[in-house]
């Protein structure tokens, strides 16, 4: 079974940058995994926010970026706002299935 | 406007069947594969599977694979997941959403963009 790991949380300063990863346990992510990445707030459905590794819907904030870092997908937030708290997912391709990450809680204090 | 409407909140107890569905609006129902996704309460997403509306192909997670169901009825532009026989364990949020591949200069991008608001199910005795 196929793992996908996230920072189960992580803390920023607004106007701060952070960054989230998502690892598999398959080995490095790369871009035929298509990361996707999300941002689920409390008692609303997720939303997407980077496709393919790196690509913006073009509701995305321009603050939000994805990447791949040392082998793993990577969120990076820059210019933190407050409404960026949130909990972020991860979503790694693997042929026919789909695999979410346990999901990082993002605080902003 | 281009939506997935899913059906209301649903409560039952063990054993018995369920189908819950997915309605798209705005847009063709064939052009975008839709996913099955789980939330328990307090918990992650996890990715059930998938169906392919234009030929109804469908890909389970390992999980899930065995313990529901995913279709899609063309006519009515709507894609449905089923369980046979409930466990208390099923309590959770289900989300429907779309997805779908394109080409841009030959490299290949698999997009999620669209969410249903989910629907609550609630297994008790």
């Amino acid at each position: 079974q196929t793992v996908v790991t996230q920072e189960p949380s992580l803390t920023v300063s607004p106007g701060g940058t952070v960054t989230l990863t998502c690892a598999s346990s398959t080995g490095a992510v790369t871009s035929a995994n298509y990361p996707n990445w999300f941002q689920q707030k409390p008692g609303q459905p997720p939303r997407a926010l980077i496709y393919s590794t790196s690509n913006k819907h073009s509701w995305t904030p321009a603050r939000f970026s994805g990447s791949l870092l040392g082998g793993k997908a990577a969120l990076t937030l820059a210019n933190v706002q407050p409404e960026d708290e949130a909990e972020y997912y991860c979503l790694l391709h693997y042929g026919a299935i789909w695999v979410f990450g346990g999901g990082t809680k993002l605080t902003v204090l | 406007e281009v939506q997935l409407v899913q059906s209301g909140a649903e409560v039952n107890k063990p054993g018995e069947s369920l189908r819950i569905s997915c309605k798209v609006s705005g847009y063709r129902f064939t052009a975008y594969w839709i996913s099955w996704v789980r939330q328990m309460p307090g918990k992650g997403l996890e990715w059930m599977g998938t169906i392919d509306p234009s030929d109804s192909y469908t890909t389970y997670s390992p999980s899930f694979q065995g313990r529901v169901t995913i279709s899609g009825d063309k006519s009515v532009s709507t894609a449905y997941l089923q369980w046979s026989s409930l466990k208390a364990s099923d309590t959770a949020i289900y989300f429907c959403a779309r997805h779908n591949l394109k080409a841009l200069a030959g490299i290949p991008y698999w997009y999620f963009d669209l969410w249903g608001r989910g629907t609550l199910v609630t297994v008790s005795s």
